[in-house]
């Protein structure tokens, strides 16, 4: 049983659309972090939430964390080709990973 | 600054031989981690350690062993290959356990035939 699911699993879109992605457990963490991983490379930090209720903002990614800590989301504004990868969030305890969502940016 | 340098970045293996995949860090992070990951999925934890003499399992870990000498290595050593180990290894560090920046590796790309 995955401890963290992601949604969705694949995700293609036009530039200059507005996407979301979701991260969801059915258990309370204190603190999560969200990765964006290229192809043939590592992970890469993107953003770290600590507080439920949290929202913090890189450029056009919104990320948000939930109320009752068991939830977060990632909003991407007018996206680019350069987004496209796959977008992992993480438990920070141990760095265990949700399942991902691998998103595809055309022009 | 070399950050995590995983070796090899390639490796073939036949069914029931042995390897060790090296990883090493210089940033004196107290934190090491190994993953997984299989096509088109997120990363699986195999073992982790968070320091020097001190490792424990993730939620892959049969079929692999680790151990920490040292801050700066922590190697993963498959026993006895098998195809269902054909993967994409990953490892990681960060300066703790928690809410630290994980710095990854570029990988071991290991198919067992």
């Amino acid at each position: 049983t995955q401890l963290l699911e992601q949604s969705p699993q694949f995700l293609s879109i036009q530039e200059g659309e507005n996407l979301t992605v979701y991260c969801n457990s059915s258990s309370v963490f204190s603190s999560l972090q969200w990765y964006r991983q290229e192809p043939g490379e590592g992970p890469v930090l993107l953003v770290t939430v600590v507080t439920g209720g949290e929202v913090k903002k890189l450029k056009r990614l919104t990320f948000q964390f939930g109320d009752a800590r068991k939830d977060s989301s990632l909003h991407i504004t007018a996206a680019q080709t350069g987004d496209t990868g796959l977008y992992l969030c993480a438990i920070t305890d141990k760095l265990i990973f949700g399942t991902g969502t691998r998103l595809q940016v055309f022009p | 600054n070399a950050g995590v340098t995983q070796t090899p970045k390639f490796q073939v293996l036949k069914t029931g031989q042995s390897m060790t995949l090296q990883c090493a860090q210089d940033m004196n992070h107290e934190y090491m981690s190994w993953y997984r990951q299989d096509p088109g999925m997120g990363l699986r934890l195999i073992h982790y350690s968070v320091g020097a003499g001190i490792t424990d399992q993730g939620e892959v870990p049969n079929g692999y062993n680790v151990s920490r000498s040292t801050t700066e290595d922590f190697p993963l050593r498959l026993l006895s290959a098998a195809p269902s180990q054909t993967s994409v290894y990953f490892c990681a560090s960060s300066y703790r356990q928690g809410i630290t920046e994980a710095f990854f590796g570029q990988g071991t790309r290991l198919t067992v035939v």
